[in-house]
């Protein structure tokens, strides 16, 4: 596969639920972020990796817990979320933090 | 946080017109991203440019760091043209951070 990848690409859960959203990056970058995009809203930064290390926390709540194992490897792990959490979740990743932006299809997610 | 502002929100017209987006943020910054986004969500990265102007194809981009503005053009634009603009900013203006996004222009272009 090339590019950015992201499973699952649609999401149910229930609010008790733990799940958790998988981006891969085949493109050898160094940076990778996670963006939230509600209905009617603007795309919103969450997270922000580099070389494996956080380098950004958009004030996010506690129930989504990010992971970056490896450079090529980020997860967004969900956990007691609430409805206002349906939104699409989308990955990306750039060569150094300040590159251009790819990103993969987003994971759409319904908290019911 | 630089804060980004897109217009027009909604944009309609006919094929083949001359189409013009704009975009300002408020903190200076290192490049301006200009994104494309297709019904389903996926995204697209059109621009990353920091000065002057940058074409591909039928897009044109253009940037005055001075007056933190950017203009968007499409030239003989064309019905699979219609998507979301979007308009991004580093979040902090040149921070190790990632983009914070307009709202984006709805693009629709009839035949």
């Amino acid at each position: 596969e090339t590019g950015v990848t992201q499973t699952p690409r649609h999401l149910v859960m229930g609010m008790t639920n733990k799940k958790s959203l998988k981006c891969e990056q085949h493109l050898g970058h160094n940076a990778m972020y996670w963006y939230k995009q509600s209905a009617k809203k603007p795309l919103e930064l969450m997270f922000v990796y580099s070389l494996e290390e956080r380098v950004e926390n958009n004030s996010v709540p506690s129930r989504f817990s990010p992971e970056c194992p490896n450079s090529s490897h980020l997860f967004l792990h969900l956990h007691t979320l609430q409805p206002e959490d349906s939104a699409l979740y989308l990955c990306a990743s750039s060569q150094f933090i300040q590159g251009e932006q790819y990103f993969g299809p987003g994971t759409r997610l319904t908290v019911t | 946080k630089n804060e980004v502002e897109q217009s027009p929100q909604n944009l309609t017209a006919q094929e083949g017109e001359f189409i013009t987006i704009n975009c300002s943020y408020s903190v200076g910054i290192s490049a301006l991203h200009w994104l494309q986004q297709h019904p389903g969500g996926g995204i697209v990265s059109l621009f990353m440019l920091s000065s002057g102007k940058k074409k591909h194809g039928r897009l044109i981009a253009t940037i005055n760091i001075q007056e933190k503005h950017s203009s968007l053009h499409i030239t003989a634009s064309h019905p699979r043209d219609s998507a979301v603009y979007i308009c991004a900013a580093p979040y902090s203006g040149g921070g190790a951070d990632g983009l914070t996004f307009g709202k984006g222009t709805h693009l629709i272009i009839q035949p």
